[in-house]
């Protein structure tokens, strides 16, 4: 039973660039939330989506947006980066009914320059 | 004020220590409760939920009080392999929003 997957594991961008990370979430899982680490913190919620729309959203600008796919897999896009935007970037699979059964991929990494 | 407030360390514990750490959370309609163990550049993962009971699992006892909005996690004699950071969690937002505090760094010694 394959868990979170993400990618890319690692990316290197230049301040003002684009950036698009991908998430597959668990078998069976049908919602997918995006959280932002930097480094020293804890995770911060930056939305999820479920059934293809975002239905909540933290305190993050409208740079960064996202989508859900039919196959319940997500994109996070990050547009004109900034030096802070460098963290690891957590995506989190759930099944809606379940408030607790959350299940984090590995993260990608990004760093911005 | 931040949501969710953990010391963050570090504790530097010898092997067999017993170790608490202590969170409190400002949102009095948060829904439950978890503690999240996170290695080094890793994700991370649920170590236990937490309950007004209080619950317990092998050496680790989480504990909920309610009216003080205050969390805690014992950990009973420290492995080495308990070196991390634990993460104080709330689930918020309708539930669908966990809330992380900024974690408490564990370092057990030989």
């Amino acid at each position: 039973d394959a868990g979170v997957t993400q990618s890319p594991t690692h990316l290197i961008k230049t301040r003002g660039q684009q950036v698009t990370l991908r998430c597959s979430p668990k078998s069976g899982h049908d919602t997918v939330s995006w959280y932002q680490q930097a480094l020293g913190q804890g995770p911060q919620f930056i939305f999820q989506y479920y059934e293809e729309e975002e239905r909540q959203r933290g305190n993050f600008p409208d740079r960064f947006s996202g989508h859900q796919f039919p196959n319940y897999s997500s994109e996070l896009n990050v547009n004109a980066l900034l030096l802070g935007d460098s963290a690891l970037y957590l995506c989190a699979s759930s099944l809606k009914t379940a408030n607790y059964g959350y299940t984090f991929g590995s993260g990608t990494r990004l760093t911005v320059v | 004020r931040k949501e969710v407030e953990q010391d963050p360390g570090p504790f530097n514990v010898p092997e067999g220590a017993t170790v608490a750490f202590n969170c409190t959370y400002s949102n009095s309609a948060s829904q439950s409760f978890f503690w999240y163990r996170q290695d080094c550049r890793k994700e991370p993962k649920l170590l236990m939920s937490v309950y007004s009971s209080g619950n317990e699992d092998g050496r680790f006892t989480a504990q909920l009080n309610r009216a003080s909005q205050y969390i805690s996690l014992l950990i009973r004699d420290s492995k080495l392999s308990d070196s991390a950071t634990y993460l104080c969690v709330v689930l918020t937002g309708g539930g669908n929003k966990l809330t992380f505090g900024t974690g408490t760094q564990l370092k057990v010694e030989l």
